[in-house]
């Protein structure tokens, strides 16, 4: 089955501690991305990367660092998580790089920062 | 500078009745738009497209939106709505080289 995985899907933790959400899809996309979701915000693009070892800053990189080793892989890394980074985070990959390509997404991961 | 702008955050509707979701979009070139829908807890999944193929496009569950160019209109009706269809909806719009932009959302509620 084509997907876009997320781990994990939930997540507590507190001010300064190091995490990870990890991003994996198996259809071969080059084109993957990270969003913040907040209440009345839509979504916000955090990265993005258009294929192996290149990556990009979106809208709302600050706090955040990617790295894009693999094709399939797509990690997000809080080096020192803050309060104001608790929100819901998509990453979500298509075929290559185009305003007019369908984007598929992952389920989420909901990060609250203590 | 492209922007995509959701006109109502909440919408309610009495379940049986026609469905419409606003969303204008500002563009210089011929966009590519998109309607997502996002159910609780799940992530997001595509409704429907237009790529300038045709003006009236159908999606799934029953959805269709109309690209109105004169209008920078590409608004989501359904003609008769069904619990299953509360959720979040968003519109997204890009091009071949831009970014792609996302609406802040729109909630629609079904009434029994």
């Amino acid at each position: 089955e084509a997907q876009v995985t997320q781990n994990p899907r939930y997540l507590i933790t507190v001010t300064g501690k190091k995490l990870t959400v990890t991003c994996s899809q198996n259809m071969n996309h080059e084109y993957m991305s990270w969003y913040r979701q907040d209440p009345g915000l839509g979504l916000r693009q955090i990265y993005y990367s258009m294929n192996v070892e290149v990556t990009d800053k979106g809208d709302v990189p600050e706090g955040y660092k990617v790295s894009r080793k693999e094709k399939r892989n797509f990690p997000l890394i809080l080096e020192s998580p803050s309060p104001n980074q608790t929100s819901l985070y998509f990453c979500a990959s298509s075929d290559r790089y185009s305003g007019r390509n369908e984007q598929f997404f992952g389920p989420g991961t909901r990060l609250t920062v203590l | 500078a492209q922007s995509v702008t959701q006109l109502d955050s909440h919408v309610s509707v009495s379940e049986g009745t026609p469905v419409l979701l606003r969303c204008n979009y500002s563009s210089s070139y011929s966009p590519s738009l998109f309607w997502y829908v996002q159910h609780p807890n799940k992530g997001l999944q595509l409704l429907l497209k237009y790529t300038s193929a045709a003006t009236l496009v159908k999606g799934i569950n029953g959805f269709e939106a109309e690209f109105k160019k004169s209008e920078t209109s590409f608004h989501l009706t359904k003609p008769s709505a069904h619990m299953s269809d509360a959720a979040e909806y968003f519109c997204v719009g890009g091009s071949s080289a831009s970014k792609i932009i996302f609406g802040s959302g729109t909630r629609l509620s079904i009434r029994p």
